[in-house]
């Protein structure tokens, strides 16, 4: 599987939305993109995947850019419910070992 | 449905005893792995299987058995416990990996400390 680099941490005001990036320099033509996040304590969740374009369901919008080299996750009104550990995965559809790396842990401020 | 349920939610081993952590799903998933996750870090893979009667393994096997005789349950077993297996693990299950369109469902973890 493809490499992913994150930032570490960020903080985003309440309200305010939130820009979470994603470097995956050396995905290949058949790896998606996965977040997931992991609210203090729980299990992972699954937030959005997508390949080639950009998609957008009841929790987030992710934008691939045209090489996608790159991602980025949008929380479009950040709350205090939204602080947790935020992972970008990239993956084969039928690869069995997804892999989560340390992610970035937002704080969304009130 | 309860989706993917673990027991025990809390344990404490002492070094070189042996258990058994529990993982059931009650939505017919073929697929169904172990992470854990030490602090500051992300999940790390343990083992996984893609069906009953079949089980490979992850990144960080070493330590650890699993079985899978029925869809439902995917027990992790730990036979001679030691203190680098302290961590919170979790179970995961989905439909199957092989569609995009699958996501993982996850279990609340179990925290274990071996002293």
């Amino acid at each position: 599987d493809a490499k992913t680099t994150q930032p570490t941490s960020m903080d985003c005001a309440e309200g305010r939305a939130a820009n979470l990036p994603c470097n995956h320099s050396t995905i290949s033509g058949n790896e998606y993109v996965y977040w997931y996040r992991q609210i203090h304590s729980q299990g992972p969740q699954y937030i959005i995947h997508g390949l080639k374009n950009n998609e957008t369901n009841e929790m987030a919008s992710l934008i691939i850019t045209e090489d996608r080299k790159s991602s980025t996750l949008i929380l479009p009104h950040a709350t205090l419910r939204d602080t947790a550990v935020y992972y970008c995965i990239v993956r084969v559809a039928d690869d069995y070992k997804l892999s989560f790396g340390a992610g970035t842990t937002v704080t969304v401020r009130a | 449905n309860a989706g993917v349920t673990q027991t025990p939610k809390f344990q404490v081993l002492k070094t070189g005893q042996s258990m058994t952590l529990q993982c059931a799903q009650d939505m017919n998933h073929e697929y169904m792995s172990w992470y854990r996750q030490d602090p500051g870090m992300g999940l790390r893979l343990i083992h996984y299987s893609v069906g009953a009667g079949i089980t490979d393994q992850g990144e960080v096997p070493n330590g650890y058995n699993v079985s899978r005789s029925t869809t439902e349950d995917f027990p992790l077993r730990l036979l001679s416990a030691a203190p680098s297996q302290t961590s919170v693990y979790f179970c995961a299950s989905s439909y199957t990996p092989r569609q995009a369109k699958e996501k993982l469902f996850f279990g609340s973890g179990t925290q274990l400390s071996v002293l």
